[in-house]
């Protein structure tokens, strides 16, 4: 079965600063990768996602994110982090053919001025 | 617009109840879900539907049920069987055989 690492559970950056937020993945074949946002109370939101081809993919808000296979990774990256990206981050994992998808437990994000 | 409508956004209930929470979407999305969250856990699969009149369990089904009478509609029934109910509740749906799921505000059910 698919799993997901998020090593960091909360992340403080300034705003201004780069971005990366780390996300480490279990699974034999090639995954269907995802990134999605959760603001306080809210549902979460589709930040970006990579299924095949271009390993960096672009998403919404500037956020980008890499594919590495050799490394098992796909790490969500942003240049410079404005105080409305405080939230909290979730990677998942999706399997071709399979609907279900395996989410890591999140790192919450805090900016500070 | 388009989107995945969940009601209520909060609830409370007494012990030994059993509560309803509702899921609708106007997607036109074939697969449905549920997840819980709890405070360091992420999202944990409870239960998924992929047609209407099918769905399967997930990681976490026990004391939860389900049905999908209707492609719009998911309604997840929390059992006073559920030892630990008192979470943050998620919907969502996707296009079959993408994975992208696309997610309901969320249900805070609250155990008095």
């Amino acid at each position: 079965a698919q799993s997901v690492t998020q090593p960091d559970i909360h992340i403080t950056v300034s705003e201004g600063a780069s971005l990366e937020l780390r996300c480490n993945y279990s699974y034999g074949a090639t995954p269907y990768l995802f990134w999605y946002v959760q603001s306080p109370g809210q549902g979460l939101q589709l930040l970006l996602k990579y299924f095949s081809g271009d390993t960096l993919v672009q998403g919404i808000k500037g956020f980008e994110a890499e594919f590495k296979r050799s490394q098992s990774s796909f790490n969500l990256r942003k240049p410079s982090v404005h105080w409305s990206d405080a939230a909290e981050y979730f990677c998942a994992v999706g399997v071709r053919g399979n609907e279900k998808l395996t989410f890591g437990t999140g790192t919450r994000l805090t900016i500070i001025p | 617009d388009g989107g995945i409508t969940q009601s209520p956004k909060y609830l409370f209930r007494k012990e030994g109840q059993n509560v309803t929470l509702s899921c609708e979407q106007n997607l036109n999305h074939d697969a449905m879900y549920w997840y819980r969250q709890d405070p360091g856990q992420g999202l944990r699969l409870i239960y998924y539907s992929q047609i209407v009149n099918d769905f399967q369990k997930g990681d976490i089904a026990e004391g939860y049920s389900v049905s999908r009478e209707k492609k719009e509609s998911f309604p997840l029934t929390v059992t006073s069987a559920q030892k630990n109910p008192t979470a943050f509740y998620l919907c969502a749906s996707s296009i079959a055989g993408t994975g992208e799921l696309f997610f309901g505000e969320g249900s805070r059910l609250t155990v008095l």
